[in-house]
């Protein structure tokens, strides 16, 4: 079975710029969820959605972003990007809405540069 | 608020010798305990997750965890380290409220010499 996937691996965009990052989890899984990790720490989280309605919001401003989609798949986007935005983006999928009886996998990322 | 502080940035141990990696926790509720490990340019990986149940926790690879809640700590060992055991490890603690809101320690990078 395929795990989360992720696309595109790597991105170079320019301050000021948008950006769409793109999941697919893994197929039943139902939520879908969004850290950020900045090199050298461990991941924050950003987003959750579950059945295509967010059910969690990490402290992050309103310039991030997303959606769901009736396949279950989901956009993170980024406006207006700061070199600051530069970062590992993780998504991570489980079939339940929490870590409890449902473990969350997770893809191996978006790079994202900002120059 | 709930947290978690991971002791050690960096642990270097021998192929061979046992692994201790640190973790504490603060929590204002019976917390959710797990670990994670990242190798390179990959996802996060659950070795193991604490969740009420038994507080000695066994996970993959040979890994496992115990939850000391008078010592608020969630330390992660193995017996035996293998080559293929380096990587960075992370502590996370959950948000209470069902949802999938992990809090990660800073991690802890293990390097395995021969």
């Amino acid at each position: 079975d395929a795990g989360v996937t992720q696309s595109p691996t790597h991105l170079i965009k320019t301050r000021g710029q948008q950006v769409t990052l793109r999941c697919s989890p893994i197929s039943g899984h139902k939520s879908v969820s969004w850290y950020q990790q900045v090199l050298g720490q461990g991941p924050q989280f950003i987003f959750q959605y579950y059945e295509k309605e967010e059910r969690g919001r990490g402290n992050f401003p309103d310039r991030f972003s997303a959606r769901q989609f009736p396949n279950y798949s989901s956009e993170l986007n980024v406006n207006a990007l700061l070199l600051g935005d530069s970062a590992l983006y993780l998504c991570a999928s489980s079939w339940g809405q929490g870590p409890y009886n449902s473990p969350l996998h997770f893809g191996n990322g978006t790079r994202l540069t900002v120059t | 608020a709930q947290s978690v502080t991971q002791l050690d940035s960096h642990v270097s141990v021998s192929e061979g010798t046992p692994v201790l990696l640190r973790c504490n926790y603060s929590s204002s509720y019976s917390p959710s305990l797990f670990w994670y490990v990242q190798h390179p340019n990959k996802g996060l990986q659950l070795l193991l997750k604490y969740t009420s149940a038994a507080t000695l926790v066994k996970g993959i690879n040979g890994f496992e965890a115990e939850f000391k809640k008078s010592e608020t700590s969630f330390h992660l060992t193995k017996p035996s380290a293998h080559m293929s055991d380096a990587a960075e490890y992370f502590c996370v603690v959950t948000l209470s409220g069902g949802y999938n809101k992990l809090i990660f320690g800073a991690g802890t990078r293990l390097a395995v010499h021969p």
